[in-house]
């Protein structure tokens, strides 16, 4: 397998931009997560998907930020409007259903984001 | 909730050992993990620990915990540059969500 993939790798745009990112998990996982990384922050979650379910979005921090899965091989995280705090490293990770108390997430190579 | 703590930085020479910390709030994970991440990469699982162990080694890698302390700690022997990422411990909480640690930025210098 060619493990999660996310693109773009880079997106460079203006403030009021709309921005979508993209992710493709593991063939076969049941679960999907979104992460944001920055320097401040550190690694947060915003919204995890259980067989193409969202099933916990309290990480999303506000109303421009919205999160779809249609099917189980593709989802896309996507700001409306973007502003310059949105700049960061956007993780896609994606697991099998955790076995007797065993997670392990796979994570793509990640987008980073810079808005101007 | 659970919370995740360590330290920000660390620097060693090659060849030395590396012991990074962590502490947790949240002692119900049957698993504790640490992951690695390189240079513009994902996060990786590297090594992981049943709740019930104290130790585990695992080639250059020993993972110590202390459940009374709620303390986890990776050692890597040896180290080496290429050991140079971040390093995050990592729980799980009570709603089913891997929980990280702020990361450790483990820098190798020769």
């Amino acid at each position: 397998d060619a493990g999660v993939i996310q693109s773009p790798r880079h997106e460079v745009t203006e403030m009021g931009q709309e921005v979508t990112l993209r992710c493709k998990p593991i063939s076969g996982h049941d679960y999907l997560f979104w992460y944001r990384q920055t320097m401040m922050r550190g690694l947060e979650l915003l919204i995890y998907f259980n067989n193409n379910v969202p099933i916990d979005d309290s990480g999303m921090p506000e109303d421009r930020f919205s999160a779809k899965m249609p099917n189980a091989s593709f989802s896309t995280l996507k700001i409306q409007p973007s502003e310059p705090r949105d700049s960061a490293v956007y993780f896609c990770a994606s697991s099998l259903r955790p076995g007797q108390g065993f997670y392990e997430q796979y994570f793509g190579p990640g987008t980073r984001l810079t808005v101007t | 909730g659970e919370d995740v703590e360590q330290s920000l930085f660390l620097s060693v020479r090659e060849g030395d050992s590396s012991v990074i910390n962590c502490t947790y709030t949240d002692s119900s994970s049957t698993y504790l993990y640490w992951y690695k991440q390189e240079p513009g990469a994902g996060l990786q699982l590297l090594t992981y620990i049943f709740s019930n162990m104290d130790m585990k080694q695992d080639q250059r890698l020993t993972v110590l915990l202390n459940k009374k302390d709620k303390h986890l700690s990776l050692r890597i022997a040896d180290t080496q540059t290429g050991d140079s990422a971040i390093y995050f411990c990592a729980g799980v909480s009570n709603t089913d969500k891997l929980i990280f640690g702020t990361g450790t930025r483990l820098q190798v210098f020769p």
